[in-house]
């Protein structure tokens, strides 16, 4: 149980689009989910906490309009990188909160942007 | 939420146990403590959580100190698979709180 997808797990584009990026929950209902964002040899940051229903809310230091986020069911989240620069290349990790174990989260397998 | 401190990196070998010591001395009282692994390039994955009573399940031990201001996990029988970043976070069960991860203690287990 408690198992979180993510898709793609890898997207390569061109500077300028847009990438959107599916986390969702198959086992379980998440009213919370959350997005980090990990560089090379770093640890994860938290970028933004994704409620259903409801907007996001962004950590200080990541734009909210860059960085588009949309909770429109309880067992899907979707994170979109809109006109992607080489600076967004990052792996982008998504959780979500499985309220009958202590609200312990659980992790997606990651995606791997690369902007060109 | 408490900040946690732990070493940098360890080197354990195969078979052995693992040992992997986390502070958090400011942790309050309505904390827990999460351990969670992230091997290269993948997700974090959880591995154990508690907030004051040893835990065990079918991956790792958990001793937390009777002040709870340190805790240990423990991985009975290293394997090269066990070869990751260990994460060590406290934070406030129940709410739905966000996790703050720091830089973890990299392990690696050596045959």
């Amino acid at each position: 149980g408690a198992v979180v997808s993510q898709h793609p797990s890898w997207v390569i584009c061109k500077s300028g689009t847009s990438v959107k990026i599916e986390c969702r929950s198959l086992d379980f209902q998440a009213t919370t989910m959350f997005w980090y964002r990990q560089f090379p040899k770093q640890s994860l940051m938290l970028m933004a906490t994704s409620n259903e229903g409801s907007k996001a809310t962004y950590e200080q230091g990541v734009e909210k309009d860059k960085f588009l986020i949309n909770h429109a069911s309880l067992t899907l989240s979707t994170l979109t990188v809109t006109s992607a620069h080489p600076e967004d290349s990052s792996f982008y990790i998504c959780s979500a909160i499985y309220r009958e174990i202590t609200d312990t989260q659980y992790f997606g397998p990651g995606t791997r942007l690369t902007v060109l | 939420d408490a900040k946690t401190t732990q070493p940098p990196s360890m080197d354990c070998a195969e078979g052995r146990a693992a040992n992997l010591p986390c502070n958090h001395s400011t942790i309050s009282g309505n904390e827990y403590v999460y351990w969670y692994r992230q091997i290269h390039s993948q997700g974090p994955q959880y591995i154990i959580h508690g907030l004051k009573n040893n835990e065990t399940n079918e991956m790792a031990s958990l001793i937390i100190t009777e002040d709870r201001k340190s805790s240990t996990l423990i991985l009975p029988h290293a394997t090269l698979r066990d070869t990751a970043v260990y994460y060590c976070i406290v934070r406030v069960g129940n709410q739905g709180g966000k996790l703050i991860f720091g830089q973890g203690t990299e392990l690696s287990v050596k045959p």
